[in-house]
């Protein structure tokens, strides 16, 4: 079945470092991928999408790549603020159903 | 523009009580409708859909049931909880091309959520 794998946290960085987080994914065809955000005591939102191979989606300045090759969806940004604190889920999606990772911890310190 | 409304935001239950969640959208017409639980330090799992009025799709076999009585509004109840049912609940919607089409990366907006915890 489909699966999303995401690299372990917490991830501590200090304000205007960069920030990368690793995603994998296991499916077959080719579903669509996303990256919600959780911050502290709230629901997920979405943050960015890509729907097919080689697509970048971006967002408050993080971005991902749909990679096929690699089967991956690597989020990154170049200079994170205290407020990009927050827990990072990775997703795809095949017809109804998102598949999320386990979710990656990031606290950014002034 | 959409919203999606959960209550309470908040809860504590005995072991043995029933439950019963709710999600309301509004802004929207025939959306798709979901239940997610996010278990302490996990991801989220997929408890139940529903493409319709009365149409409930279970993801996985739980001690959890849904109903859709109205267009916009899902519940989440059971008759009895245990303590595994405490939990992170998410109700999310989107809108797809028509009753059971599901329309190629459209984007599922999720709720505020209810912090459930089972004593």
């Amino acid at each position: 079945g489909d699966s999303v794998t995401q690299m372990e946290g917490p991830v501590t960085l200090s304000e205007e470092a960069f920030l990368t987080i690793n995603c994998t994914y296991t499916a077959t065809g080719y579903p669509s991928l996303f990256w919600y955000v959780q911050y502290p005591g709230e629901g997920l939102q979405l943050l960015l999408k890509a729907t097919k191979a080689d697509d970048k989606g971006s967002n408050k300045g993080f971005e991902a790549t749909y990679r096929k090759e690699t089967t991956s969806f690597h989020l990154e940004k170049g200079s994170v603020q205290v407020s990009d604190s927050a827990v990072y889920f990775c997703a795809l999606r095949r017809d109804y159903k998102l598949s999320f990772g386990a979710g990656t911890t990031v606290t950014v310190r002034a | 523009s959409q919203t999606i409304h959960q209550w309470p935001a908040t809860l504590v239950q005995p072991v043995g009580s029933p439950l019963s969640l709710e999600c309301t959208v509004e802004g929207t017409s025939n959306p798709n409708l979901y239940w997610y639980r996010q278990a302490a330090g996990r991801g989220l799992q997929l408890l139940f859909y529903s493409v319709g009025i009365g149409q409930i799709s279970s993801e996985v076999p739980q001690n959890l049931s849904a109903s859709r009585p109205q267009d916009r509004q899902f519940i989440l109840s059971s008759k009895k909880l245990l303590l595994s049912d405490s939990g992170f609940y998410l109700c999310a919607w989107s809108l797809e091309g028509g009753q059971g089409y599901f329309t190629l990366g459209e984007t599922q907006y999720f709720g505020p959520g209810t912090r459930l915890l089972v004593l």
